[in-house]
């Protein structure tokens, strides 16, 4: 079946300029997560959806960013007034529940979406 | 503050070596490890470790946990180029994962 999906695979944008990042969950999953991968770093957690609802948002670093999951699949991360520092890979993430409780539901993977912010 | 170190951050060795990549950890709330290889974007799930002192295998790579000394290590047996990766470590903290920022692994033909 369909992995996990993210749109666009590159974005290259100017400082100050507002972004738009999808993201396509495998279906049936319930849990989405973001992640902020930046060169020679691990993933970064930013934020973490159980269906509609944002259910930890404390890796967001500021006010700037901001993420939706209306529907309960798709999510779209969104970035206001973009800076340099905002470049990375941006990695969004699946599984079939949240990764608590008895058990660990694996996290899948999208390719990622790179962001240079120019 | 929770932290997961690997090391080291890059290794480069020859087709047909054996190596071994280092993950400790100081987390408040331990659930499990993992090990991911990351080729170009997306990590792929190797291990999930829970128990120590258990050893996971798939095929040359295995892995292991000391949940006393805090710390696992990822073997690669008889390389090949294709093991090339990043291969990044996690603890599973409740529903957040943890990442360490990565082994660089290059082999060499």
């Amino acid at each position: 079946g369909a992995g996990v999906s993210q749109t666009p695979s590159n974005k290259v944008t100017e400082k100050g300029k507002y972004v738009e990042l999808r993201c396509d969950p495998i279906s049936g999953h319930t849990a989405l997560y973001w992640y902020r991968q930046s060169l020679g770093q691990g993933p970064e957690f930013l934020i973490y959806f159980q269906g509609t609802g944002a259910a930890d948002d404390s890796g967001l670093p500021n006010d700037r960013f901001f993420a939706v999951r209306p529907e309960g699949s798709v999510s779209t991360l969104k970035i206001q007034r973009t800076e340099r520092g905002d470049s990375a890979v941006y990695l969004c993430a699946s599984s079939l529940t949240p990764s608590r409780g008895v058990g660990y539901n694996e996290q899948f993977f999208g390719p990622g979406t790179r962001l240079t912010v120019l | 503050e929770d932290k997961v170190v690997q090391s080291p951050l890059s290794l480069v060795v020859h087709e047909g070596d054996t190596v071994t990549l280092n993950c400790s950890y100081e987390v408040t709330n331990f659930r499990s490890l993992l090990w991911y290889k990351q080729e170009k974007k997306a990590p792929t799930f190797l291990f999930m470790l829970t128990s120590s002192g258990i050893e996971k295998k798939s095929g040359r790579l295995s892995s292991i946990l000391d949940k006393k000394e805090l710390f696992s290590i990822l073997n690669i047996t008889a390389t090949q180029t294709g093991d090339s990766a990043i291969y990044l470590c996690a603890v599973d903290s409740n529903y957040q994962l943890i990442w360490g920022a990565g082994t660089k692994l290059i082999i060499k033909p």
